[in-house]
């Protein structure tokens, strides 16, 4: 069965700085990830996503993820976080046969310092 | 194109009554799936359906049921609703299946009074 973890439940930055939120996953094969995000009272949006192919992925709002099958993460990383990229974060393992669904981790929620 | 479309955004129920929740997908998708989202269980999988046949099911109570229409529209209910209930219902829909990707609705909030 997939499953999804984020170790991170919190994590704060200052602005400026940058981040990297963590995401392992279990999957018998090589899965579809993604990240999304969630602001307060919203739906997710789609930040990027891995099929497969090259290991790093570009997402939208300057963001980037690595996939490492060897440590079975999907990390995501900025390199300058901006006070608007305060919200959740959730990774997630998608579905490759009609058995599985897309699975969500718990979730990292994300604090910018000015 | 529109994006996916949950009605109505926010509701407030009393113990005991049923509800029923409405997801309009993006058009062309065929896949759509549920989520209940609460502080303390983060996001949980409820059903998915493809075609109008339920291809996946989470592990709730048999009080949490769905249905999808032929234009790939989909509706979830919850009978005899309890305090727990009271959650963010997130609907997703998806181009096929399996659910390979999914985009959100911004969802319906629920309060059990």
């Amino acid at each position: 069965a997939q499953s999804v973890t984020q170790p991170d439940i919190h994590i704060t930055v200052s602005e400026g700085a940058s981040l990297e939120l963590r995401c392992n996953y279990s999957y018998g094969a090589t899965p579809y990830l993604f990240w999304y995000v969630q602001s307060p009272g919203q739906g997710l949006q789609l930040l990027l996503k891995y099929f497969s192919g090259d290991t790093l992925v570009q997402g939208i709002k300057g963001f980037e993820a690595e996939f490492k099958r060897s440590q079975s993460s999907f990390n995501l990383r900025k390199p300058s976080v901006h006070w608007s990229d305060a919200a959740e974060y959730f990774c997630a393992v998608g579905a490759k046969t009609s058995y599985d669904k897309v699975i969500f981790g718990p979730g990292t929620s994300l604090s910018v310092i000015p | 194109k529109a994006g996916v479309t949950q009605t109505p955004r926010y509701l407030i129920k009393t113990r005991g009554q049923q509800v029923t929740l409405s997801c309009s997908p993006i058009s062309g998708h065929r896949s759509v799936s549920w989520y209940q989202q609460t502080p303390g269980q983060g996001l949980q999988f409820l059903f998915e359906y493809f075609s109008e046949t339920q291809r996946n099911k989470g592990n709730f109570p048999g009080r949490f049921s769905g249905r999808q229409f032929s234009n790939s529209r989909s509706e979830m209910n919850v009978s005899t609703l309890e305090l727990g209930d009271s959650a963010l219902y997130l609907c997703a829909s998806g181009p096929g299946q399996p659910s390979t990707e999914a985009f959100f609705g911004q969802g319906t909030r629920l309060t059990v009074v």
